[in-house]
């Protein structure tokens, strides 16, 4: 079946450090692919997305890319800040879950990054 | 524009005593809703998912129910809570099946739960 992994945390990095947050996926079809992102005590919120192949998703300065042939949507932030401080979530939907699973999405783990100053 | 309201934000409960989360969501028809639990430092158990009024599918077996009695309304319940059952729980949409695949669930802000 369907799946997310993405690599463990907690990642602990000091400010306008580069990140890096990995992502796989296995999937039947082309899945769309999705970070979300989950602040202290909130809910999820999307930070980017991506649809198809080589696409680029960016946000906030955040970017991943659509990358088939290794099935991966890393997530990067150049220079990150202590306001990114929250937990990252990677997830997919196919078309195959849209129409006989309720359209759900696989969400990976999560990633939990902490930024200190 | 949509959007979504979850309540209560804070619950705290005796073991053994009834709950009810409603959420709710406005300026779309036809969603699909979705209940998951978040355990402390775990990631994201879906644990039902409905597709229209009446139409409940169970992830994950469990002293949990959910109903959906009104388009744009979910509710999850449970006659006796445990302690177990503490977390954090959140709602989530997503468009109609015929908008496809590429669209993304949108989350409520979700109900901290406490069992004690």
């Amino acid at each position: 079946g369907d799946s997310v992994t993405q690599m463990e945390g907690p990642v602990t990095l000091s400010e306008e450090a580069f990140l890096t947050i990995n992502c796989t996926y296995t999937a039947t079809g082309y899945p769309s692919l999705f970070w979300y992102v989950q602040y202290p005590g909130e809910g999820l919120q999307l930070l980017l997305k991506a649809t198809k192949a080589d696409d680029k998703g960016s946000n906030k300065g955040f970017e991943a890319t659509y990358r088939k042939e290794t099935t991966s949507f890393h997530l990067e932030k150049g220079s990150v800040q202590v306001s990114d401080s929250a937990v990252y979530f990677c997830a997919l939907s196919d078309q195959e879950r849209i129409y006989n699973q309720g359209g759900k999405l696989i969400f990976g783990q999560g990633t939990e990054l902490s930024v200190k100053p | 524009s949509q959007t979504i309201h979850q309540w209560p934000a804070t619950l705290v409960q005796p073991v053994g005593s009834p709950l009810s989360l409603e959420c709710t969501v406005e300026g779309t028809s036809n969603p699909n809703l979705y209940w998951y639990r978040q355990a402390a430092g775990r990631g994201l158990q879906l644990l039902f998912y409905s597709v229209g009024i009446g139409q409940i599918s169970s992830e994950v077996p469990q002293n949990l129910s959910a109903s959906r009695p009104q388009d744009r309304q979910f509710i999850l319940s449970s006659k006796k809570l445990l302690l177990s059952d503490s977390g954090f729980y959140l709602c989530a949409w997503r468009p109609p099946f015929f908008l496809g695949a590429n669209t993304e669930a949108f989350f409520g802000q979700g109900t901290r739960l406490t069992v004690v």
